[in-house]
C-alpha cells in the first residue's frame, strides 16, 4: 500500500514570498490533515478536511494560509504571503476515522515539507 | 493549547538497555497513542491504548496508561541504535479525529 505522498520535500523563500504544498493521501482515507511542526514542537494541526469538507480549521492562520481538497483526495496548502515564523516542517496525514465514527484513530504521515523562510 | 506533555524531553541510554517516557495530559480521553519521529522524517504510528486498557504491548513496545492520574508511559525494552528517534504522545481532541501532540521526548541509543 503506497504512504501518504508529499511534494516538495524541501523549500526555501524569502519573507512576503508565496508557497504551495501538495499532498496525496492514502487512497480511500476520507480525512486529511495539515500540521505545522516548529523545531523543537510537536505537530500543531491546521486544518481537517472530511472528504472535501472543512471539519476544522481553528488554528489555520487564515489571512495568509489557505488550503483546499479538491474531489476528496489531494490537497493543497498555501501561504500568502509567507513570514519568518512560517519555517517549520509542514506534516498531511491521513485517517480512515469519519466525523460521526468513534474518532481519533490512528494516523498516518507523509515525509513532510521542510520550509525555510529568509 | 497542548495537551499531552512528555518527560523526560531528552534521553540518553546505551544499546541494551530499557527506555522509559512519559506523558501526561489534561483532559479525558478515549484513547492515547505514541508516534515516532526519525530525524528529517514523518510521524510513524507506534500504538494505540484506549481509555478501558491499563497495558498494551507490541513486541518490545510496553505502554501503560493511568486514566486517574492523566498519565501514560511508553517502555521501550533492549534499546536498539535504531530507536534513536523522538517519541510523542497524542490524544484525540474530539469526536472528529483532530490529535493533540505532546512536546516529544528525543531518545539517543548509543551503540
Amino acid at each position: 500500500e503506497a504512504g501518504v505522498a508529499q511534494s516538495p520535500r524541501y523549500k526555501i523563500i524569502e519573507k512576503r514570498q508565496s508557497v504551495a504544498f501538495w499532498c496525496n493521501p492514502i487512497s480511500g482515507h476520507a480525512t486529511l490533515y495539515w500540521y505545522q511542526q516548529i523545531l523543537g514542537q510537536g505537530p500543531k494541526l491546521l486544518i481537517q478536511f472530511q472528504n472535501n469538507g472543512v471539519v476544522d480549521d481553528s488554528q489555520l492562520p487564515k489571512d495568509r494560509f489557505s488550503a483546499e481538497r479538491l474531489k476528496g483526495v489531494d490537497s493543497t496548502l498555501k501561504i500568502q504571503p509567507a513570514k519568518l515564523e512560517d519555517s517549520a516542517v509542514y506534516l498531511c496525514a491521513s485517517s480512515l476515522v469519519t466525523v460521526t465514527g468513534t474518532g481519533g484513530g490512528e494516523q498516518y504521515f507523509g515525509p513532510g515539507t521542510r520550509l525555510t523562510v529568509t | 493549547s497542548q495537551q499531552g506533555e512528555e518527560d523526560p524531553q531528552a534521553l540518553s541510554i546505551q544499546e541494551g538497555e530499557n527506555a522509559t517516557m512519559n506523558c501526561s495530559y489534561k483532559t479525558s480521553i478515549n484513547n492515547l497513542q505514541w508516534y515516532r519521529q526519525n530525524s528529517g522524517r514523518g510521524l510513524v504510528h507506534l500504538i494505540l491504548i484506549r481509555s478501558n486498557e491499563r497495558e498494551k504491548h507490541s513486541g518490545r513496545l510496553r505502554v501503560t496508561l493511568d486514566t486517574s492520574k492523566k498519565s501514560s508511559s511508553l517502555l521501550i525494552t533492549a534499546s536498539r541504535a535504531a530507536d534513536t528517534a523522538s517519541y510523542f504522545c497524542a490524544t484525540p481532541w474530539n469526536q472528529g479525529g483532530k490529535l493533540i501532540f505532546g512536546q516529544g521526548t528525543e531518545l539517543s541509543v548509543k551503540p
